[in-house]
């Protein structure tokens, strides 16, 4: 079965830090695999998504990148982090084929100080 | 993405009732999901619909994809403690992409 591992669970970071989380996906090939923010008490908002390795859509201009260095590896990264930056972040994925469901990872909870 | 536009936005019910929710957008969808999130964890798909008309059950919820294809609800029966959460609404056209609406927040009175 697929399962999906997101790290660290909860980060406290200062502000002019750097970024990175991590999100692996087992037991599947070639996902597409999607970065999400959700703020306190909010919906999700879509920042990244790759349909391969190497590929990076980006949604909305922001201080974050993200990069797919393996095909189940999805790193969201930052060179300085804002106070903006504080949230939820899921990691997502979906086998790619006609089956369109996306299953999400744990989160990790970024606090931006 | 397009916007889902979700409602109620939250809601306090008895334990037992009945809960109702939708989701409305004015754009088509190929695709209707609907998630649950508790506190702090990541959303976890509870149905999928994929047929315009489409009645789907899973255990005490059902889910209907609207006939106009812009429309989808969420009933969940007897309500329990446990179903206290987010739920959250998701649409798909053709793309890799979904479209969420903004939460509908249960909370049970036990």
């Amino acid at each position: 079965s697929q399962t999906i591992h997101q790290w660290p669970a909860t980060l406290v970071q200062p502000v002019g830090s750097p970024l990175s989380l991590e999100c692996t996906v087992e037991g599947t090939s070639n996902p597409n695999l999607y970065w999400y923010r959700q703020a306190a008490g909010r919906g999700l908002q879509l920042l990244f998504y790759s349909v391969g390795i190497g590929q990076i859509s980006s949604e909305v201009p922001q201080n974050l990148s993200a990069s797919r260095p393996q095909d189940r590896q999805f790193i969201l990264s930052s060179k300085k982090l804002l106070l903006s930056d504080s949230g939820f972040y899921l990691c997502a994925w979906t086998s790619g084929t006609a089956d369109n469901e996306q299953f999400f990872g744990p989160g990790t909870r970024l606090t931006v100080l | 993405g397009q916007q889902l536009n979700q409602s109620p936005q939250s809601m306090f019910i008895q334990e037992g009732e009945d809960v109702s929710m939708n989701c409305t957008s004015s754009s088509i969808f190929n695709t209707w999901l609907w998630y649950k999130q508790d506190p702090g964890e990541g959303p976890v798909l509870l149905i999928a619909l994929y047929k315009a008309g489409e009645l789907t059950s899973n255990g005490r919820l059902t889910a209907q994809f609207g006939i106009t294809r812009k429309d989808s609800f969420l009933n969940i029966s007897a309500s329990i403690p446990s179903d206290v959460g987010i739920y959250f609404c998701a649409g798909q056209t053709n793309d890799y992409k979904l479209s969420f609406g903004a939460g509908t927040t249960v909370t049970v009175r036990a």
